[in-house]
Order: C-alpha cells, then structure tokens, then sequence
C-alpha cells in the first residue's frame, strides 16, 4: 500500500463551484499534513498546512480526519486561476507526497 | 531573495553518459533535498542531507545514481551511466526548522534520456 494515495482525477468544474477531494495516509502515527499545489511545468509550492481542528485560508479549506487517515481540500467558488494539481503530503520523519488530484476549472 | 537554484533548466543527453545536476539551496537553510517526479511514479524522496551529511539515501534508485553536498551552498546529483528511464524532472529542495515544515523547490532540471 502507498504512504500517500489520492484520487487522481481530473476533476473538471465550472468557475464559481465547489470542489473537494480527498487523500489517505497509511501511517497511523503521522503527525503532520499539509496540501501543496503544482502549476503544469511548474514545482510544488505549499498551499496550506492541515490542522487537527481543520483550517481555512480564503477559499481553501482544509480538514483531518485521523480516525479515518484522511485529509481534505475544499475549494470553494472556484476560479480560473485555480487549475492546478493538488499533493497531498505528509510528514512522518520525511515528507511523503501523494501524486496529485488535478483540478481543471473551466470558465 | 533567491530561491533555490538548479542547473541545467533542461538536458537531452544519450544513454550511457553522464548526467550531472546541480542546486544550490536557499541561504541558511540546512536540509537539503533531491526528488525525481515521473508520471507513473510522482514525486519521490531520493535523498535527503542536513548539514551538507546525507541522512537518508534509501530512495537512491541504484548504484549509478549518486549525490554529493561538498558544502552548504552547493549539491550534485550524478547519473551514470544513463538510462532512458532515468527521464524524468528532478527537483532539489531546501528548508530550515525555523520554516516549519514548509520546503522549497527549485524549478526542476527536465532531463532526457535518448
């Protein structure tokens, strides 16, 4: 099994909708999570870190679910600007990154 | 201030020669790290150094990949000799504790392996 696993979509959206998806982790023990967004031919850059009690930043909102082993990204009103990939990651003494949902927003 | 800094930008080299990247990380930060990101495979941890010592080089593919950090400023990692399926971006990353967790990539070297 996979540290970091996602769904890969795509998922394709019209701008102003709401999109979420989420992403699973194998070790029990990890501590901390965080989403970071790659632009195409571009490098990963953090997006946000993910908190136990969830947290937004704007439109994006993050949540854990440790019982489940599981984070979410929901973005809300989407924008054009917004089409991207989205890694998961998490950190249990290395940072492990999943491959990515991509999110296409159409206008 | 700079970020992290990666040449070359882009290689086609053939297969059997060398192949030689190089990063220079942000200024102060102490962890250094080298990623390889594939379709098939994504983004996947090949080595990592903190103070210029490699701390964890499990994710080094084989024998003809290897990387050097001969000083705080400056690290290489050497393919030889090359295979097509060395193709790929390789990212170098850096970070400090007091980032948290937070690391920053270079913009990659996109290499090719004819």
């Amino acid at each position: 099994r996979k540290e970091v696993e996602q769904d890969p979509g795509p998922f394709n959206v019209p701008e102003g909708a709401t999109v979420a998806f989420n992403c699973t982790y194998s070790n029990s023990a990890s501590q901390s999570f965080f989403w970071y967004r790659q632009d195409c031919r571009k490098e990963p850059k953090l997006l946000m870190s993910v908190y136990s009690s969830g947290n937004e930043d704007g439109r994006f909102t993050a949540q854990l679910n440790r019982a489940s082993q599981y984070i979410s990204l929901l973005i809300r009103d989407s924008k054009l600007s917004d089409s991207a990939t989205y890694l998961c990651v998490v950190n249990d003494y290395k940072l492990s990154f999943g491959a990515g949902t991509t999110v296409t927003v159409r206008a | 201030d700079a970020g992290v800094i990666q040449s070359p930008r882009h290689e086609v080299t053939e297969m059997g020669q060398e192949v030689t990247l190089r990063c220079k990380p942000i200024s102060g930060h102490d962890y250094l790290f080298w990623y390889r990101q594939t379709m098939m495979r994504g983004l996947e941890l090949l080595i990592y150094f903190n103070n210029n010592v490699p701390i964890d080089d499990s994710g080094m593919p084989e024998d003809r990949f290897s990387a050097k950090m001969p000083n705080a400023s400056f690290s290489t990692l050497k393919i030889q000799p090359s295979e097509p399926r060395d193709s790929a971006v390789y990212f170098c990353a850096s970070n400090h504790p007091e980032t948290g967790n937070t690391i920053y990539f270079g913009e990659g070297s996109w290499l090719t392996v004819v």
